[in-house]
C-alpha cells in the first residue's frame, strides 16, 4: 500500500530534550515536506526537500532541522524543543511536478512541557 | 501576510443540500489550486484541483470554480453527505518551478443528517 509513515503518533517531552520524528514514504517520491498545524493558523511549511541531499526552508524553519540522506526518509529533528513547538506535525511527499498532489502521513502530535 | 485566505472557519449544511466553501488569494502568480480534505486523526487527502487555464473542474459531487479576476475559488459539494464532514484546506502554487504549496487556514464543514 502506498503510504507516508510517521513515527511516533504521539510524543510528550520536556524542554531541551532532543527528539526526532521519522517520516518514510514508499512511493519513490522525490519531493518531501514537513508541516505543522496549529489552531487558527492552518498548515505551515517547516522544511522541504526536492531530492536526496537537497533541503530548503519553508515558512517556519526556526528550531527545526531536517536531513535527506535517502530518498524514502525525511526525519524532522528538534535539537532543543521549546513549548512553542507543541503542535501537530505532518510529513508529506509527492512527485517533483508541482501539480502532483501531496500524500500526507497521519500526523505526530507533539507536546513540549 | 496571508496569501491564501479561507475566511469562514466553519460551515454547517443539511444533508442533501449544497456546500460551498470559499477561498481567496492575493498572489497573482498563483496558477494552480488544490483542495484537501482532513478527517480527525488523519492527514489531509487530496480532493480536487484546478489550473488557472480553466474556470471549472468537476469530479463527481465535487466542483471547483475559479474566478481569476476576483482571485477567488470555491468548492461546491452537491449533494452534501454526513461523510463529507471534515476540515477543507485550499492550497495554491505559483508557476515558479517547484514552488511549494501555500495552504489556507481551513474551513470545518459539518453536514447534518
Amino acid at each position: 500500500e502506498a503510504q507516508v509513515t510517521q513515527n511516533p503518533r504521539y510524543l510528550i517531552t520536556v524542554t531541551g530534550k532532543k527528539l526526532t520524528v521519522t517520516c518514510s514514504q514508499n512511493m519513490n517520491h522525490e519531493y518531501m515536506s514537513w508541516y505543522r498545524q496549529d489552531p487558527g493558523l492552518g498548515l505551515r511549511q517547516i522544511y522541504y526537500s526536492m531530492n536526496v541531499e537537497v533541503t530548503d526552508k519553508g515558512d517556519v524553519p526556526e528550531g527545526y532541522k531536517v536531513s535527506r540522506k535517502e530518498k524514502r526518509n525525511f526525519p524532522l529533528i528538534l535539537e532543543s524543543p521549546s513549548p512553542n513547538q507543541t503542535s501537530l506535525y505532518f510529513c508529506a511527499s509527492g512527485l517533483r511536478d508541482r501539480n502532483s498532489p501531496l500524500h500526507f502521513g497521519n500526523g505526530t502530535r507533539l507536546t513540549v512541557t | 501576510d496571508q496569501q491564501v485566505k479561507q475566511n469562514s472557519p466553519s460551515l454547517s449544511v443539511q444533508e442533501g443540500r449544497i456546500s460551498i466553501l470559499n477561498c481567496d488569494y492575493t498572489n497573482s502568480m498563483f496558477d494552480y489550486f488544490l483542495w484537501y480534505k482532513k478527517y480527525p486523526a488523519e492527514g489531509p487527502t487530496f480532493l480536487i484541483s484546478i489550473s488557472s487555464i480553466k474556470d471549472k473542474n468537476e469530479d463527481g459531487r465535487f466542483t471547483v470554480f475559479l474566478n481569476k479576476s476576483a482571485k477567488h475559488l470555491s468548492l461546491h459539494i452537491v449533494p452534501s453527505q454526513p461523510g463529507d464532514s471534515a476540515v477543507y484546506f485550499c492550497a495554491a502554487s505559483a508557476g515558479l518551478g517547484n514552488t511549494p504549496l501555500v495552504f489556507g487556514k481551513g474551513t470545518r464543514l459539518s453536514v447534518i443528517a
